[in-house]
């Protein structure tokens, strides 16, 4: 059982573009989660915490629904720079469970 | 900007040998992590350490391994006996409260 589980993608977008990511997860008792990128063959790189109410930072929005068991990230005006995987993470007691990640390319 | 570093960045053991990877987190983090990920596969869940015990440690944790913080700053892992497929990228990481954690560059490890 996957406690995680994420769309691999990849995602190919035009710079400017908004982009969704989902990520589901299985145990309902997971108390935390967050949205960390990672660039290739470097550590993961905390994005954002998401919270129930949902969370903005910039342009990257982060949303949790329980109900669901799914939390989103959102990208708006992608660019360049962008251009990561991106890995959803979920805490469960004092357990942290990560994502396989979702490769977006942000395309000029 | 504080930052967790781990050295070294690129270790090379032969298997069957025991290699000690070290991390020094951010200094006034209180909880502390590794990971392993193996190349191409996603992030992996090894254990954490608060108030100098581990406080949690995953299946993968097993008696082959072992964590310390010898002293105020450094925090290691240590793999006794290592296998081939103990070769992958290991991570460290540290937190406050808030959980949000920082990663370190990373140590890969080659077991030949």
């Amino acid at each position: 059982r996957k406690e995680v589980e994420q769309d691999p993608g990849p995602f190919n977008v035009p710079e400017g573009a908004t982009v969704a990511f989902n990520c589901t997860y299985s145990n309902s008792a997971s108390q935390s989660f967050f949205w960390y990128r990672q660039d290739c063959r470097k550590e993961p790189k905390l994005l954002m915490s998401v919270y129930s109410s949902g969370n903005e930072d910039g342009r990257f929005t982060a949303q949790l629904n329980r109900a669901s068991q799914y939390i989103s990230l959102l990208i708006r005006d992608s660019k360049l720079s962008d251009s990561a995987t991106y890995l959803c993470v979920g805490l469960t007691g004092n357990q942290f469970y990560f994502g396989t990640g979702t490769s977006l390319t942000v395309i000029p | 900007e504080p930052e967790v570093t781990q050295t070294p960045s690129h270790q090379v053991t032969q298997m069957g040998q025991e290699v000690i990877l070290r991390c020094v987190p951010i200094s006034n983090h209180l909880y502390f992590y590794w990971y392993r990920q193996i190349l191409g596969q996603k992030v992996e869940f090894l254990v954490s350490f608060y108030n100098n015990e581990i406080s949690e440690k995953s299946e993968i944790f097993d008696d082959q391994f072992s964590v310390e913080r010898p002293d105020g700053s450094n925090f290691t892992l240590k793999i006794r006996s290592t296998k081939l497929e103990d070769s992958a990228m290991y991570f460290c990481a540290s937190s406050e409260v808030s959980y949000e954690q920082y990663f370190g560059p990373g140590t890969r490890l080659t077991v030949t």
